[in-house]
């Protein structure tokens, strides 16, 4: 079956300092990856997503993410944190060959210090 | 204006009585989601609607009920609320693209309490 496991519950870093989120899915063929975020109060936003091409996937607030097949992973990455990135982030895998399905992770919760 | 609206955005009610929530989007899309997003769980899918005439179960149906009265409408009822019912609900809207897996927009919630 098809899951995505995000290992940190929590996480917290300096403003300014760079950031990790690690996402591991599991999902049989090639899987359309996605990551959300979502701010206190707020519903998901989208940040990025990986169908195909190039396994580096640039997303909007200077977020990028890495897709690395031999390591089922998607991992979210940004050089220096904003303290307006603290928020929650989402790891998400679409599957579901002639339907669709979407399994989110945990997700991560980012605190950023001053 | 937001694309996708919730109402209400916040309600208590006591077990045993039957609540709706209600979805309205302005997207033009014709997938609709519920989705319950609890501590450590993450969203977990209710029900999904490919269109009006569409409705299909999600991985925690149970104990919920849906109707989807236009394009733009799609409401999730809880016909006796539970306590282990109270979580933050969540809708969300899609439109078909490569592969049918695409991005899905959502609106801002409505956090339920069942005492």
């Amino acid at each position: 079956a098809q899951s995505v496991t995000q290992p940190d519950i929590h996480i917290t870093v300096s403003e300014g300092a760079s950031l990790e989120l690690r996402c591991n899915y599991s999902y049989g063929a090639t899987p359309y990856l996605f990551w959300y975020v979502q701010s206190p109060g707020q519903g998901l936003q989208l940040l990025l997503k990986y169908f195909s091409g190039d396994t580096l996937v640039q997303g909007i607030k200077g977020f990028e993410a890495e897709f690395k097949r031999s390591q089922s992973s998607f991992n979210l990455r940004k050089p220096s944190v904003h303290w307006s990135d603290a928020a929650e982030y989402f790891c998400a895998v679409g599957s579901g060959t002639g339907g669709f399905k979407t399994i989110f992770g945990a997700g991560t919760r980012l605190f950023v210090k001053a | 204006d937001a694309d996708v609206t919730q109402t209400p955005r916040n309600r208590i009610t006591k077990t045993g009585k039957r609540i709706m929530l209600e979805c309205s989007q302005t997207k033009g899309h014709d997938r609709m989601y519920w989705y319950r997003q609890d501590p450590g769980l993450g969203l977990r899918l209710i029900y999904y609607s490919f269109d009006v005439k569409d409705i299909n179960k999600g991985e925690i149906s149970d104990g919920y009920s849906v109707s989807r009265q236009a394009q733009a409408k799609f409401s999730l009822s809880l016909e006796s609320a539970i306590p282990n019912q109270t979580a933050l609900y969540f809708c969300a809207t899609s439109a078909p693209g490569l592969g049918s897996y695409n991005e899905q927009f959502f609106g801002p919630g409505t956090r339920l309490t069942v005492l």
